[in-house]
C-alpha cells in the first residue's frame, strides 16, 4: 500500500534552515508528481510546493519562492524540501501528497516544523 | 492568486440527516483541458487530510457513496446523504486549476 513517511522537522531559530524529507513506498516513485502541503497549528491547508515525476516541473507559493527548494531523488524513493530563512509565520505541521490522477491523492502523517527563538 | 470561499464555516447536523458545503471560487475553474480541478478533501480530529472527491464529482477509492460533489465554473458543492459519527471533522474544497493551488477556510462538521 502506499506509504509516505515524513521526517526532519523539529524546531529552529528564525533565519535558521532545515531540510525535509520524505520517503515513499508502495508504488513507482518515478510514475507521481509530489507535493508539499502545510497546516500552521489551528489553521487551514497551504499548498507549499509541486515536483513533476522527472523533477523538470517545479512551482512555489510566493509565500515560499525564493526560501524553500523542492527535489526528489526517484532513486532513492524520496522527497525533499530545503527551507531557508525560516520566519515564525513557516511554522506549521507539513506534509509530503502524492498526486493521483490529479492532486493530493495520498497524504503522509506529516513533521512538525516550529520557527522560534 | 484565485479565491476559494466554503460555507458555512461551521455546519453542525443530527446523525442521519444530509448536510451540504459550498465552495465558490473567484475565477473559473474550467481548464484548458476542458476538465475542472476542484477537489474535497476531509480531515478528522489528530488526522492526516484524505481526498475524498477529485475534479468536481469522482469519488476516490474506499471513500462512502453517502458523499458526492456537483457544480460547475466557479460554484461547487459536496454533499453528505445522511451523515455518520465518523463524517466528524473538517471538510476542504481545493481548486488545482491555476497556480498556485488553493484551498477553501475549511468547514467544521460535527454532531448536534
Amino acid at each position: 500500500q502506499v506509504q509516505l513517511v515524513e521526517s526532519g522537522g523539529g524546531l529552529v531559530m528564525p533565519g535558521g534552515s532545515l531540510r525535509l524529507s520524505c520517503a515513499a513506498s508502495g508504488f513507482t516513485f518515478s510514475d507521481h508528481s509530489m507535493n508539499w502541503i502545510r497546516q500552521a497549528p489551528g489553521r487551514g491547508l497551504e499548498w507549499v510546493s509541486y515536483i513533476s515525476r522527472s523533477g523538470k516541473t517545479i512551482y512555489y507559493s510566493d509565500s515560499v519562492k525564493g526560501r524553500f527548494t523542492i527535489s526528489r531523488d526517484n532513486a532513492k524513493n524520496s522527497l525533499y524540501l530545503q527551507m531557508n530563512s525560516l520566519r515564525a509565520e513557516d511554522t506549521a505541521v507539513y506534509y509530503c501528497a502524492r498526486d493521483n490522477v490529479v492532486a493530493a491523492g495520498y497524504w503522509g502523517q506529516g513533521t512538525l516544523v516550529t520557527v522560534s527563538s | 492568486d484565485v479565491v476559494m470561499t466554503q460555507s458555512p464555516l461551521s455546519l453542525p447536523v443530527t446523525l442521519g440527516q444530509p448536510a451540504s458545503i459550498s465552495c465558490r471560487s473567484s475565477q473559473s475553474l474550467v481548464y484548458s483541458d476542458g476538465n475542472t480541478y476542484l477537489h474535497w478533501f476531509q480531515q478528522r480530529p489528530g488526522q492526516s487530510p484524505r481526498r475524498l472527491i477529485y475534479k468536481v464529482s469522482n469519488r476516490d477509492s474506499g471513500v462512502p457513496d453517502r458523499f458526492s460533489g456537483s457544480g460547475s465554473g466557479t460554484d461547487f458543492t459536496l454533499k453528505i446523504s445522511r451523515v455518520e459519527a465518523e463524517d466528524v471533522g473538517v471538510y476542504y474544497c481545493m481548486q488545482g486549476t491555476h497556480w498556485p493551488w488553493t484551498f477553501g477556510q475549511g468547514t467544521k462538521v460535527e454532531i448536534k
